[in-house]
């Protein structure tokens, strides 16, 4: 079945880099756009970005844009995302999400979500 | 960007209601419109694409409605396992915006 498994919580400073990996498995990797969405304790959802899984291509969101980076690798069927320059607002649970494209385009499934937590 | 707006954030119904939470769009999209679940410490799941096709698995009582910028996610007779914060998102363009959410909630 298809499914996407996100690494562990992680506790960074501020200042400091994280990076989330989201592994999946049960389909052709290079053939679904990857979507990056994070959640802010008792907040919405955010969109963070989108990767080509098949070229790397990559769209960042206006609000995180020049500290997020995100790769894959495509040997282990795994999408990466890193943010940098952590600040307390960064604090969120990260879901990674594959995008079916059709006429029309959707999320799923969606990984468990990654909390990454900002405190000095 | 496009701006996606959910009403109502909140509601409380009894088990057995009709419950009715609309979206609308600042621009027209056609049916870019899909709808997600969130219960409490899970991630979002899928409910509706295309705004009105029923993802596999999900109960027949979950229905989508509308076109270019109105669209409304009706549960025809709310469920225990119902109460959750439902989710719009607009799949047109980047970013994929999503609506604030509806916490539905027991009266």
């Amino acid at each position: 079945q298809v499914q996407l498994v996100q690494s562990g919580a992680e506790v960074k400073k501020p200042g400091a880099s994280v990076k989330v990996s989201c592994k999946a498995s049960g389909y052709t990797f290079t053939n679904y756009y990857m979507h990056w969405v994070r959640q802010a304790p008792g907040q919405g959802l955010e969109w963070m970005g989108i990767i080509n899984p098949y070229d790397g291509t990559t769209t960042y969101g206006q609000k995180v844009q020049g500290r997020v980076t995100m790769t894959r690798d495509t040997s282990t069927s795994t999408v990466y995302m890193e943010l940098t320059s952590l600040t307390s607002d960064d604090t969120a649970l990260y879901y990674c999400a594959r995008e079916i494209r059709r006429r029309e385009n959707w999320f799923d499934p969606w990984g468990q979500g990654t909390l990454v937590t900002v405190s000095s | 960007d496009i701006q996606m707006t959910q009403s109502p954030s909140s509601l409380s119904a009894s088990i057995g209601d009709r419950v009715t939470i609309t979206c609308r769009a600042s621009q027209s999209f056609g049916k870019y419109l899909n709808w997600y679940q969130q219960k409490r410490g899970q991630a979002p799941k899928l409910l509706i694409y295309a705004a009105s096709s029923l993802q596999s698995g999900v109960p027949s009582r979950f229905s989508g409605s509308g076109s270019g910028t109105d669209f409304t996610l009706t549960i025809s007779s709310l469920q225990p396992e119902d109460f959750a914060t439902y989710y719009c998102q607009q799949s047109y363009s980047t970013p994929r915006t999503f609506g604030q959410g509806t916490k539905v909630e027991i009266k």
